[in-house]
């Protein structure tokens, strides 16, 4: 089967960083990439790794451990904006996602 | 910047009915994708389709379902006899090329009576 485990919820506070961890169980591998979703939104690409390593984008990073099955995307200076569900997304192959139970994050001020 | 665009935004349905729900891609992009999200679930891949035919489809998208893309702009979702269990968000997707980002509609609710 395929599988990816998320937190369901995490909290902080503005300003604060926010890792959201996701760990995969696939059958294929070819990258792992992030989407923000808002209540009653579609989801909005973030970030993708295909290697090992961190991916930097603004204020938003992904990092990627093909030999762990790991990844995590860290926020940065959260706002309150960043209040949404995360979801890690694995690609199998090239033709289609599978995403994880989504984390909730919750920022207060 | 250039949108995925779906329509409608809400559908309502009879259980039975036919329904067909509508995506224009980006305009350069040539993969196209369907995903369905149950309320309070995760996004679920339903069918992948490039050169005018389905590059693979999951175990949702049986024989009810059927994609197609009638011009060179629009791509469709049609559900031959809707069940109410198919009461979900549908967001259709596309990318320029085979794994790269997919950019994704604002979804269409659809809700079976």
């Amino acid at each position: 089967g395929q599988s990816l485990e998320q937190p369901s919820e995490v909290t902080a506070v503005e300003g604060a960083i926010v890792q959201i961890n996701c760990t995969y169980q696939t059958s294929g591998f070819y990258g792992l990439s992030w989407y923000q979703q808002h209540d009653g939104g579609a989801p909005t690409f973030l970030s993708y790794n295909a290697l090992d390593g961190l991916e930097e984008t603004g204020r938003f990073s992904s990092f990627l451990s093909r030999s762990d099955s790991y990844g995590y995307l860290l926020l940065q200076e959260l706002q309150m904006k960043d209040s949404a569900s995360y979801f890690c997304a694995v690609s199998p192959n090239t033709d289609k996602l599978i995403f994880g139970t989504g984390t909730r994050l919750q920022v207060f001020p | 910047e250039p949108e995925v665009t779906q329509t409608p935004s809400h559908q309502v349905t009879q259980m039975g009915q036919e329904v067909i729900l509508r995506c224009v891609p980006i305009s350069n992009h040539l993969y196209f994708y369907w995903y369905r999200q149950i309320l309070g679930q995760k996004v679920e891949f339903l069918v992948s389709f490039y050169n005018n035919e389905i590059s693979e489809k999951s175990e949702i998208f049986d024989d009810q379902f059927s994609v197609e893309r009638p011009d060179g702009s629009n791509f469709t979702l049609k559900i031959r006899s809707t069940k109410l269990e198919d009461s979900a968000m549908y967001f259709c997707a596309s990318s320029d090329q085979d794994n790269q980002p997919q950019h994704f509609g604002d979804g269409t609710r659809l809700s079976i009576l």
